[in-house]
């Protein structure tokens, strides 16, 4: 069974870095991209991008408003996906879900909350 | 970036209703890399429907995708009572992927 688990989240300040885990198990993790997505209380879906597998060069693609500040990393190894969030805004106060894959989206983690408040 | 719009806002209707569900992108989408996803309250998004019309595993035949180009539907053949939800579409077919604001079928 694919399962999906991101952790990490909280309570953080305004200006913070914050690292979220996607802890990944049922499936060969190497061979997958992996998407993130956010959403904000009572707002809708936001696509903050993907990380390609390492055999597409383990290359990253963002959305605008996150370029910049928002990092995807991956460990194979332990088949464990990474978000890094610099320089927190309020506005980063969101849900963020892992999601194996990169287009046609079927096997979501349940979501951390992360919420960026002084 | 491929902007996504979908209408109605807000489709308020009963069980056994038929649910016409709209989106429409700002561009052409390629290869009509579409998804739809259902969210209900304190879930993660449901995958079901993609490349436009491909029914997800285990999505009920009662759900349904169509459209090309810029225009795309989702239909909701009968309503249950487990439909009543948001609906997103979202585009994968040109960088940045952009999901639509969301439909909220209520009754």
């Amino acid at each position: 069974e694919v399962q999906l688990l991101e952790s990490g989240g909280g309570l953080v300040q305004p200006g913070r870095s914050l690292t979220l885990s996607c802890t990944t198990s049922g499936f060969t993790f190497g061979d997958f991209a992996m998407t993130w997505v956010r959403q904000a209380p009572g707002k809708g879906l936001e696509w903050i991008g993907f990380i390609r597998s390492n055999s597409y060069a383990g290359t990253s693609e963002y959305a605008t408003s996150v370029r910049g500040r928002f990092t995807f990393s991956r460990d194979d190894s332990k088949s464990i996906a990474y978000l890094r969030i610099n320089s927190l805004k309020i506005e980063d106060t969101a849900v963020y879900y892992c999601i194996r894959g990169r287009s046609s989206l079927f096997h979501w983690g349940q979501g951390t909350l992360v919420i960026v408040s002084s | 970036e491929i902007l996504l719009t979908q209408s109605p806002g807000t489709l308020s209707l009963s069980p056994g209703d038929r649910a016409t569900l709209s989106c429409r992108a700002s561009q052409t989408v390629p290869t009509n890399y579409l998804a739809w996803y259902q969210q209900k309250p304190g879930q993660a998004p449901r995958l079901l429907i993609f490349y436009a019309s491909s029914r997800a595993t285990g999505i009920p035949d009662r759900f349904s995708g169509s459209g090309s180009g810029t225009d795309f539907t989702l239909t909701i053949s009968r309503l249950e009572p487990e439909d009543f939800a948001v609906y997103y579409c979202q585009q994968y077919g040109s960088l940045s992927f952009t999901f639509g604001p969301g439909t909220k079928v209520d009754i």
